[in-house]
């Protein structure tokens, strides 16, 4: 079965600074998708951005952006000029590309931004 | 368009009741599912569906029933609550499968969650 690992249970950045999660994940599949979620004190889930397994270049959204590494199993995901609205938990997720769309979920990492 | 909902937002309930959590979509989408947060942990998956009339489970059943009768409802029932069930319920939706007609892959949508205690 698939696992996701997230070693950092919190993190602190500073505002304006760059910030970094780490995410390993662990499955036999060759063809999969990875995702980053943030969930803030709402309790919604909403999406950071995603992978493709298949793709090699790194995804990128304004100023997120994810360094993904298919041998090492790992999948961390950078903030940059970090803002007090980024403040939530940050979960990764795994997806299996072969009909199942269950997401394997991390258990998460709780970032606060100081001013 | 109102995405996924769920309802209600907050239930308390004792030891052995049952009550049903409302999930609906707007989407058109296939694919809907349950999961369960607890604190410490990610989510987890309760069940899901790929279309109406076709569930299966997810990494934990146990305790819970679903149906999919029509494309937008998906309803979670509890039979005899307990208190290992206290947590936050979340319903998704998405595509099915995450290949869309754009040949990208979709994303799932999460509702806003329903927070339920057991006493």
């Amino acid at each position: 079965a698939q696992t996701v690992t997230q070693s950092q249970p919190e993190m602190s950045v500073q505002e304006a600074e760059t910030v970094t999660l780490s995410c390993t994940y662990d499955t036999s599949e060759s063809d999969y998708y990875l995702f980053w979620y943030k969930q803030p004190p709402s309790r919604q889930m909403i999406l950071v951005i995603r992978q493709e397994a298949y793709k090699q270049q790194n995804a990128t959204e304004n100023r997120f952006s994810v360094n993904f590494q298919k041998a090492a199993k790992s999948f961390s995901l950078k903030i940059s000029d970090s803002q007090l609205g980024d403040a939530a938990m940050y979960f990764c997720a795994y997806g299996d590309q072969g009909g199942s769309e269950k997401l394997v979920f991390g258990k998460g990492t709780k970032l606060t931004v100081n001013p | 368009n109102a995405g996924v909902t769920q309802t209600p937002k907050f239930q308390v309930l004792k030891t052995g009741q049952s009550m049903t959590l409302q999930c609906a979509q707007d989407m058109n989408h296939e694919y809907m599912s349950w999961y369960r947060q607890d604190p410490g942990m990610g989510l987890r998956l309760i069940h899901y569906s790929v279309g109406a009339g076709i569930t299966d489970q997810g990494e934990v059943p146990n305790g819970y029933n679903v149906s999919r009768s029509t494309t937008e409802d998906f309803p979670l029932r509890l039979l005899s609550a307990a208190p290992s069930q206290t947590s936050v319920y979340f319903c998704a939706s998405s595509y099915f499968p995450w290949q869309s007609s754009g040949g990208a892959p979709d994303t799932q949508y999460f509702g806003p969650g329903t927070r339920l205690t057991v006493l």
